[in-house]
């Protein structure tokens, strides 16, 4: 399987401020996704990221709110825009590799306060 | 609503028991069937996958399909108190839908 890297692991951010976590893969893939996992909680898709074009966001998620930018087929970020603590949450990369396989980066805890 | 659903637990068992892990879907259509281990501050890790009616063995993991049923489960032999952890069910919908989780707690 990939080895799927996250930076940062953790941050503490104040409400109105943005964070981009980073995503790195060390195989070129084709699906990479973005997940959330709040505390207690399963795993909310937030979108699948798209080499060359704009990412796919599930219901309940916005660009505006959640940019991901996928420059090349190793790399990803995800920023999350005008923290307030709601967001405060696990924030997971994923690929496919092999495909129908998916795996977790480490994960990047942030808290916002 | 595609629906994963999974008894949240605690489902404590003593150490070198099996420990039974239950999980049901609500579309037929599913064909990918996945189980994630995740320890307490960590992100989940893939432990196995099935795609055809019966058991899949790896090692002291047995995952179990029953499309008819529309359940798969994942049975732990001779569990270890490092096997204590939260087990995700996942089945693929076209995106993976996960389960809510069952916390598992393997006693000394």
């Amino acid at each position: 399987s990939a080895v799927i890297s996250q930076k940062p692991s953790r941050d503490i951010c104040q409400r109105g401020t943005s964070l981009t976590i980073q995503c790195q893969v060390d195989s070129q893939v084709t699906m990479m996704f973005w997940y959330r996992q709040q505390p207690g909680q399963s795993l909310t898709l937030i979108a699948t990221a798209n080499q060359g074009s704009e990412a796919t966001y599930e219901s309940g998620f916005v660009i505006d709110k959640f940019p991901i930018s996928r420059p090349n087929l190793t790399f990803s970020t995800l920023t999350v825009s005008n923290m307030s603590p709601e967001d405060s949450s696990i924030y997971l990369c994923s690929v496919e590799a092999p495909p129908d396989e998916q795996y977790f980066g480490p994960g990047t805890r942030l808290t916002v306060t | 609503q595609k629906e994963v659903e999974q008894n949240s637990g605690p489902l404590s068992v003593p150490e070198g028991a099996i420990a039974s892990l239950n999980c049901t879907y609500s579309d037929r259509g599913s064909q990918s069937f996945f189980w994630y281990r995740q320890y307490s501050g960590k992100s989940p890790e893939l432990i196995m996958f099935i795609y055809s009616n019966g058991d899949k063995e790896d090692g002291r993991f047995t995952a179990q399909l029953n499309k008819a049923s529309q359940y798969v489960s994942l049975l732990i032999r001779d569990s270890q108190p490092s096997d204590s952890a939260t087990y995700l069910c996942a089945v693929r919908e076209g995106k993976l839908i996960f389960g809510q989780g069952t916390e598992l707690s393997v006693k000394p």
